[in-house]
């Protein structure tokens, strides 16, 4: 099957900085992928819609300055959380539609678990 | 999208089959029933989708209410690792899936030794 793969896995950084999380589709071509955000014992949270060059459209209640999302190729996705403050402290996962006899799936990386202190 | 509802968790014991129940009598008739797991610490996975008639792939069964108001997840002998969140999801489809899909509180499914 289709694999997406999403780094780093776990990432601890500093109040006011930028963390880069990168999500990529190893054996296929992405045109669309999304970014989930998953508080502790939550559910997923659909965040954003990435489309492969042109600009992502982001739910209801998400700050697109905050998260940058930049999707220059049909095999890699970015997230940018921008000036990160405890409160963006969760687990991240993105997701890709499959092609061809896997279009009705999605794939998700493995999640990236970002700690503000 | 229509809802779903599921019970917040199940307890199963390995080796014997596991029944996932979920309703979405709101269901209309270009929803799909799409089911995923999440393990511990990872992102969601694949299991097993369909719209009207039963499903199986090597991972489970999907079996669909006549009335399509409901459907239940089958896994045939549960084993430690299908301990997970299970998710049961109801997509619109346009030529395929959209991807967008929003996700409940599914069925933390324990498996007892």
């Amino acid at each position: 099957g289709a694999v997406v793969s999403q780094h780093p896995s776990r990432v601890i950084c500093k109040s006011g900085t930028s963390v880069k999380i990168e999500c990529r589709s190893l054996d296929f071509q992405a045109t669309t992928m999304f970014w989930y955000r998953q508080f502790p014992k939550q559910s997923l949270m659909l965040m954003a819609t990435s489309n492969e060059g042109s600009k992502a459209t982001y739910e209801q209640g998400v700050e697109k300055d905050k998260f940058l999302i930049n999707h220059a190729s049909l095999t890699l996705s970015t997230l940018t959380v921008t000036s990160a403050h405890p409160e963006d402290s969760s687990f991240y996962i993105c997701s890709a539609k499959g092609q061809g006899a896997n279009n009705e799936k999605l794939f998700f990386g493995s999640g990236t678990q970002l700690s503000v202190l | 999208d229509a809802k779903t509802t599921q019970p917040n968790s199940m307890e199963s014991n390995e080796e014997e089959p596991v029944h996932l129940p979920c309703n979405h009598s709101t269901i209309s008739g270009t929803d799909y029933i799409h089911w995923y797991r999440q393990l511990p610490s990872q992102g969601p996975e694949y299991v097993i989708h369909g719209l009207t008639s039963n499903v199986n792939n090597r991972m489970a069964s999907l079996a669909i209410a006549e009335d399509r108001k409901s459907s239940t997840l089958i896994l045939h002998r549960a084993t430690l690792r299908d301990a997970a969140v299970y998710y049961c999801i109801l997509e619109k489809y346009y030529g395929g899936s959209q991807g967008n899909l929003i996700f409940g509180k599914g069925t933390k499914l324990s498996v007892k030794p």
